[in-house]
């Protein structure tokens, strides 16, 4: 059974489009993130997510808006899609505690192509 | 701020050897955890190993080790018995606050190919 999953795998759309990525985990954990993967696979933490209030948002443009309807779910809404928004998307939980050893599970990604 | 350094280039090694793949990190906060993942062609990030900046051993996990040098802020990846299937991009990630502001900084990562 998949721990971290993401729909759609694949997204390809127009620039200028609105669009969705939608996140569930299935293992308890209270905690998720967005991550975004560019052309180069540097990945970057944009969004996270705690018992459904937000906590990091790492300057990320407000075209960016992430909504979690509850601790299991953590969805990705795009507006006016730009070519810069091409990327791997991915979506990651974790079980906080307060010390470090809380591992993140990542979902398989999401490729964005915008056209 | 955290920062992961991951400078090799594309590394290479023979299948059934060991290869250490390097990591440096830096960060002001007394306390951290350092990870690495491993990226195949498939996409998917999988978690490998964990190491705490207060734990007193190397971490390990079957043929995975963890060289971590506190004093030097180096946390090296030892991948023992090289198979084919470990030829992916690796990546070195810190977390330096603790609870639910908790974030992983990656490194650039590093390329690794596996020759039979």
């Amino acid at each position: 059974d998949t721990a971290v999953s993401q729909t759609p795998k694949y997204l390809v759309t127009q620039m200028g489009n609105d669009k969705s990525i939608k996140c569930e985990q299935n293992l308890g954990h209270d905690t998720m993130y967005w991550y975004k993967q560019d052309s180069k696979k540097f990945l970057k933490i944009m969004f996270s997510y705690n018992n459904k209030e937000l906590i990091i948002n790492e300057t990320v443009p407000n075209r960016f808006s992430p909504k979690s309807p509850d601790k299991a779910h953590l969805n990705l809404h795009i507006n006016s899609l730009e070519l810069g928004d091409s990327a791997v998307y991915f979506c990651a939980s974790s079980q906080v505690r307060a010390e470090f050893t809380n591992e993140q599970f990542f979902g398989p990604g999401t490729r964005l192509t915008v056209l | 701020a955290q920062k992961i350094t991951q400078t090799q280039p594309g590394m290479f090694v023979q299948e059934k050897e060991a290869v250490t793949l390097d990591c440096t990190y830096d960060t002001s906060d007394p306390s951290y955890g350092l990870f690495w993942y491993k990226q195949p062609s498939s996409g998917e990030m999988i978690f490998l190993i964990y190491q705490g900046s207060y734990d007193q051993q190397n971490a390990t996990e079957g043929r995975y080790s963890l060289n971590f040098q506190k004093a030097r802020k180096s946390a090296n990846l030892v991948i023992s018995a090289s198979q084919l299937g470990d030829s992916a991009m690796y990546f070195c990630a810190m977390i330096s606050r603790g609870g639910a502001n908790s974030k992983l900084t990656f490194g650039k990562g590093i390329t690794l190919s596996v020759r039979p």
